[in-house]
């Protein structure tokens, strides 16, 4: 079974960089594309950014300039950096594999989610 | 960029009811949508993919259909873990948006 696990911290300061980490488990980041998605308190899905292990990368295009998503096959982990923070950015942060077949994909499984907050 | 747009917003049932939630595409998506459960507090989990199959494990109350650009979600006899938020998904193009959510309530 494919478990995914997020970590970082819960309090960014504005202006500054947010850093997520993804630990797969169950499957290795070397197949299907990865992901990050974020809720803020109340509101909808967002997604930020997927990206497959050879690096092809979609990015939001209106996060693009602010988003960094790298991939660790060593350590069966895949990061998300999102820099110049605010308090907009304030949100449940998710990883979920982005998997499927030849024709569609779909996004399965969802990790539990870790809350950022971006505060002084 | 293609727009999902969901109806109702939200919407209130009891245990037992049967629901429908409509999503519609701004353009001709074919049958790539996918459906979400999220339950209060917790990730969201997939319940349909493809417009209409089913996802290992999802009990068969949930049925998804439509084709192009109007799909549908029905739960056909709501059960207390159903009152959550609803979300569907295109996969038609790359940047693979979301539906604004329908939140289900008792």
């Amino acid at each position: 079974q494919v478990h995914l696990q997020e970590s970082g911290p819960g309090l960014v300061r504005p202006s500054e960089t947010l850093s997520l980490t993804c630990t797969v488990s169950g499957d290795s980041v070397r197949s299907d594309y990865w992901s990050w998605i974020r809720q803020p308190p109340g509101k909808g899905l967002e997604l930020i950014v997927y990206m497959y292990y050879s690096g092809d990368t979609i990015y939001n295009p209106s996060l693009k300039s602010r988003v960094t998503i790298s991939v660790d096959s060593s350590k069966n982990q895949f990061s998300l950096k999102l820099t110049s923070v605010t308090a907009a950015d304030t949100a449940m942060y998710y990883c979920a594999r982005l998997g499927g077949n030849d024709l569609h994909n779909w996004f399965d499984p969802w990790g539990q989610g870790t809350l950022v907050t971006v505060s002084s | 960029d293609i727009q999902m747009t969901q109806s109702p917003s939200s919407l209130s049932a009891s245990v037992g009811d049967r629901v429908t939630i409509t999503c519609r595409a701004s353009q001709n998506i074919g049958y790539y949508v996918n459906w979400y459960r999220q339950i209060p507090g917790k990730a969201p989990t997939l319940l349909i993919y493809s417009a209409s199959s089913l996802q290992s494990g999802v009990p068969s109350r949930f049925r998804g259909s439509g084709y192009g650009t109007e799909f549908t979600l029905t739960i056909s006899s709501l059960q207390p873990e159903d009152f959550a938020s609803y979300y569907c998904q295109h996969t038609s193009s790359t940047l693979h948006a979301f539906g604004q959510g329908t939140k289900l309530e008792i």
